[in-house]
């Protein structure tokens, strides 16, 4: 039972580097959800995808990219990263995108930009 | 917007004390409430959830009761063990237009010593 599985665990890459955060999911659940979590300030929406073929903007956006493969995988790239971005990066997943529908996290991914 | 606000932490407490984690929220809707809990190097985990007003969730020892009157779901634990020390977070999801999205509060850390 691996639920939510994220790739890589850590990460440190320069100032300008790209990369991709993988996200893969096993409980054939419909809706998937990038967050940050920073010190002090909780967890932030990134981006979600309420169900497959379709993605949405949350709060913090900007400097992010998302793709919705198919039902069980949903990666995040950052495409120029700067040291704001270093934070610990969650997916998450859903049954579906209602109100009442808990989320399932994965791990982490604790990226430090240079 | 939809917020939810925590009390100040960290809270410390002895082995077998009572807790009680404050948390109010402000929102556009009606929300369902969420109580997550993150163990250190982990994703966060739901511990317990309620959907309308006057509902009870609870999940090991850990209760909270939805206050629509004074927007509030406080966490609350008879005796707390070792190993509830963690980060809670209070969470809250309405529909519309923030269909299926969790904002969450900051944080609150909880160490229990023996």
């Amino acid at each position: 039972n691996a639920g939510v599985t994220q790739t890589p665990k850590f990460q440190v890459l320069k100032t300008g580097q790209s990369m991709t955060l993988q996200c893969a999911q096993d409980m054939n659940h419909n809706s998937m959800y990038w967050y940050r979590q920073d010190p002090g300030m909780g967890l932030r929406l990134i981006y979600y995808s309420a169900s497959e073929g379709t993605t949405d903007k949350g709060e913090v956006p900007n400097g992010y990219n998302v793709s919705r493969l198919n039902k069980r995988e949903f990666s995040l790239r950052l495409e120029s990263a700067a040291p704001s971005q270093t934070s610990v990066y969650f997916c998450a997943s859903s049954e579906d995108p209602g109100p009442h529908y808990g989320y399932t996290f994965g791990s982490g991914t604790r990226l430090t930009v240079v | 917007g939809d917020s939810v606000t925590q009390m100040e932490g960290p809270v410390t407490l002895s082995e077998e004390a009572f807790l009680t984690i404050n948390c109010t929220y402000t929102a556009t809707g009606y929300p369902s409430l969420f109580w997550y809990v993150q163990y250190p190097g982990e994703g966060l985990q739901l511990l317990l959830k309620a959907t309308k007003a006057d509902d009870k969730g609870s999940n090991k020892g850990f209760e909270a009761t939805y206050r629509k009157e004074t927007t509030s779901f406080h966490l609350e634990k008879g005796s707390v063990q070792v190993s509830d020390s963690a980060v809670y977070f209070c969470a809250l999801s309405v529909g519309g237009t923030s269909y299926g999205k969790l904002t969450f509060g900051q944080g609150t850390i909880l160490t229990v010593h023996p």
